[in-house]
């Protein structure tokens, strides 16, 4: 149990074009969803937390403009990195947490999306 | 400063071997620590899972400590295998649930 799913798994794009990329729990309910990016040799930083049906909570420096997050059910997140940029080139890594499940909280963390911006 | 240091940054280990990975925090409020394994172009995946009273937990040949005192964890793995080389991950979880990432150990098991 507990799997995450990500969609795409790589995506290269060109420069000012939008790429969204999506989170599904597949055998949970995701009350909370996490969106993490890292680069290479670095640890995971948070970039924004989302709440089924509520707004993003953005994490200090994270452009909310452009990092689009929808929590529209409670087994799907999307992330939609708007006119990218070859700095936003990274690992991107969803995770999900069903507040109830259990005591410890744990997040359930997707395999990651490579993104390459040309 | 909520922090998680990890160490050594990289070790390279024949197989077979024992190997041990550090991990002091400074993190406050504590709730838990958790030593994930990610393999290079994935997602972590949960090893371990201590509170403040867990003292060590095993999982097959990965084997935790933690020391609430001196806020210190280890990671032990035994008989080292090729499988085991990826980047090894110290979290430590604060009341409120916000996680805080150590920067991780490369390991490299090698034949």
């Amino acid at each position: 149990g507990a799997v995450v799913s990500q969609h795409p798994s790589r995506v290269i794009c060109k420069s000012g074009t939008s790429v969204k990329i999506e989170c599904r729990s597949l055998d949970f309910q995701a009350t909370t969803m996490f969106w993490y990016r890292q680069f290479p040799k670095k640890s995971l930083m948070l970039m924004a937390t989302s709440n089924e049906g509520s707004k993003a909570t953005y994490e200090q420096g994270v452009e909310k403009d452009k990092f689009l997050i929808n929590h529209a059910s409670l087994t799907l997140s999307t992330l939609t990195v708007t006119s990218a940029h070859p700095e936003d080139s990274s690992f991107y890594i969803c995770s999900a947490r069903e507040d109830s499940r259990s005591s410890y909280n744990e997040q359930f963390f997707g395999p990651g999306t490579r993104l390459t911006v040309l | 400063k909520n922090q998680v240091e990890q160490s050594p940054q990289s070790l390279i280990i024949l197989e077979g071997k024992n190997c041990t990975l550090q991990c002091n925090y400074t993190v406050s409020p504590f709730s838990n620590l958790r030593w994930y394994k990610q393999d290079t172009g994935r997602g972590p995946v949960s090893l371990t899972i201590m509170t403040f009273s867990e003292n060590t937990k095993s999982n097959g040949r990965y084997t935790a400590t933690l020391d609430a005192d001196t806020k210190q964890s280890s990671l032990h793995i035994t008989a080292s295998q090729l499988s085991d080389s990826a980047s090894y991950i110290c979290v430590v979880s604060r009341y409120g649930n916000k996680l805080v990432f150590g920067a991780g150990t490369i390991l490299r098991v090698k034949s």
